[in-house]
């Protein structure tokens, strides 16, 4: 299969911190990753679409400012949420795609204090 | 862009039983239609998927049905048991992938 892996799993910072958050494939080369956004008991809401080697595409409503996403190879994209705030407090998944399907990550649930 | 519902939002079924749940989308460039289940905290896993050239793919117990034309597709579990309890998502995809907004399936013991 397809393993994606996500790092951290867990994080908590203060207000006004930046973290960053890693996505790997592990066993496949990923020219596209996801980055999803879901808050409880709701669906995931795509934030952008991460392309190795050039710029990521933001859906709308999206601050690109705001998560600061880098794909620089192959096989890892990360997302850094900076200045974060209590608001911005949410479970983040990463997926990569291989053919027609993704594979996702664990997710990563950050707390900002 | 794309927009996909899903209905119903929560299904409550007795074991045994099955269970519909039923999606829409809006932009007829979509070809492909995964199915996920997710637990609590954990990232989606995916169930069945179908592929716009074709009309219906079963897999045990689990169905998907597509018609391309009226732009919807359901999923279909027959026999459901307490471990199928989860919340299901319907995604729609031409080169991103765009969620339902999720079904929280209870089946009763």
């Amino acid at each position: 299969g397809a393993v994606v892996s996500q790092h951290p799993s867990r994080v908590i910072c203060k207000s006004g911190t930046s973290v960053k958050i890693e996505c790997r494939s592990l066993d496949f080369q990923a020219t596209t990753m996801f980055w999803y956004r879901q808050f409880p008991k709701k669906s995931l809401m795509l934030m952008a679409t991460s392309n190795e080697g050039s710029k990521a595409t933001y859906e709308q409503g999206v601050e690109k400012d705001k998560f600061l996403i880098n794909h620089a190879s192959l096989t890892l994209s990360t997302l850094t949420v900076t200045s974060a705030h209590p608001e911005d407090s949410s479970f983040y998944i990463c997926s990569a795609r291989r053919s027609y399907e993704q594979f996702f990550g664990p997710g990563t649930r950050l707390t900002v204090l | 862009g794309e927009n996909v519902e899903q209905h119903p939002s929560t299904l409550s079924v007795q074991e045994g039983d099955s269970a519909v749940i039923k999606c829409t989308y809006s932009d007829s460039a979509s070809n492909y239609f995964p199915w996920y289940k997710q637990e609590l905290g954990k990232r989606p896993q995916l169930i069945i998927d179908i592929r716009s050239n074709v009309g219906e793919k079963k897999d045990q117990r689990i169905a998907v049905t597509l018609n391309k034309t009226a732009k919807h597709f359901s999923l279909h579990i027959t026999e459901t048991q307490p471990e199928d309890s989860a919340v299901y998502f319907c995604a729609a995809s031409y080169d991103k992938f765009y969620f339902g907004s999720g079904t929280k399936l209870n089946v009763k013991p």
